[in-house]
């Protein structure tokens, strides 16, 4: 089964100052791994997704991860908040192998969350 | 928007008491996926279905039960309410229902149990 680790539960930075926001997986077969942000009394909103290929990826708002397989790490940084980006970052990982065979079959596990906040 | 319903937003109600939640999917989206967040578990999956067949089950309790309809939306029944079962109900769709997967969120339906 897989499991996800997100070793900070509150990270606290200055504005433009550059972020990141840790994130380690444990799987026995190949994963797809994403995060999502979450601002308060909101939903869920993909940040961005390794699926396959490059192993660095940008998504939105100027947030970027690099899938890492050695270190099972998909860390995610960003060079210079803003007040803004204020919320709660989730990592989360899935694959498509069957439950039976260890997998999450499509389905996400989530990590416990890290809550970033900037400070003007 | 997410293109992800939930309804209803805000629900309140007491121990003991049945709830049903509602999601409809993104358009074209065959999968839904229902996943309860609290402060002391964080994020659980509870329920997967895919064109309305169950897919996989993860923390749900036996209280707790989940449909699919032909229509695609998807109903979570909640039963015999306890002040634990307090939390955020999110519902995510997705077009497959495994591989490379990308889940839609919707904005979450808020259970207070007094």
């Amino acid at each position: 089964a897989q499991s996800v680790t997100q070793l900070d539960s509150q990270v606290p930075v200055f504005e433009e100052a550059p972020v990141e926001l840790r994130c380690n997986y444990s799987s026995s077969v190949s994963v797809y791994l994403f995060w999502y942000v979450q601002y308060p009394n909101q939903g869920l909103q993909l940040l961005l997704k390794y699926l396959s290929g490059s192993t660095l990826v940008k998504g939105i708002n100027g947030f970027e991860a690099e899938f890492n397989k050695s270190q099972t790490s998909f860390h995610l940084r960003k060079p210079s908040v803003h007040i803004s980006d204020t919320a709660e970052y989730f990592c989360a990982v899935s694959d498509s192998a069957t439950p039976r065979s260890g997998g999450s079959q499509g389905n996400l596990i989530f990590g416990k969350g890290t809550k970033l906040s900037v400070k003007p | 928007d997410s293109g992800v319903t939930q309804t209803p937003k805000h629900l309140i109600t007491a121990t003991g008491q049945r709830v049903t939640l509602r999601c409809s999917p993104r358009s074209g989206d065959l999968s839904v996926y229902w996943y309860q967040q609290s402060l002391d578990q964080g994020l659980q999956f509870l329920i997967h279905y895919y064109n309305g067949e169950e897919r996989a089950k993860g923390n749900i309790l036996e209280r707790f039960s989940a449909q699919q309809f032909p229509d695609l939306h998807s109903e979570l029944n909640l039963s015999s309410l306890e002040l634990g079962d307090s939390a955020l109900y999110f519902c995510a769709s997705s077009l497959q229902g495994s591989g490379a997967n990308v889940l839609t969120f919707g904005a979450g339906s808020r259970l207070t149990v007094l």
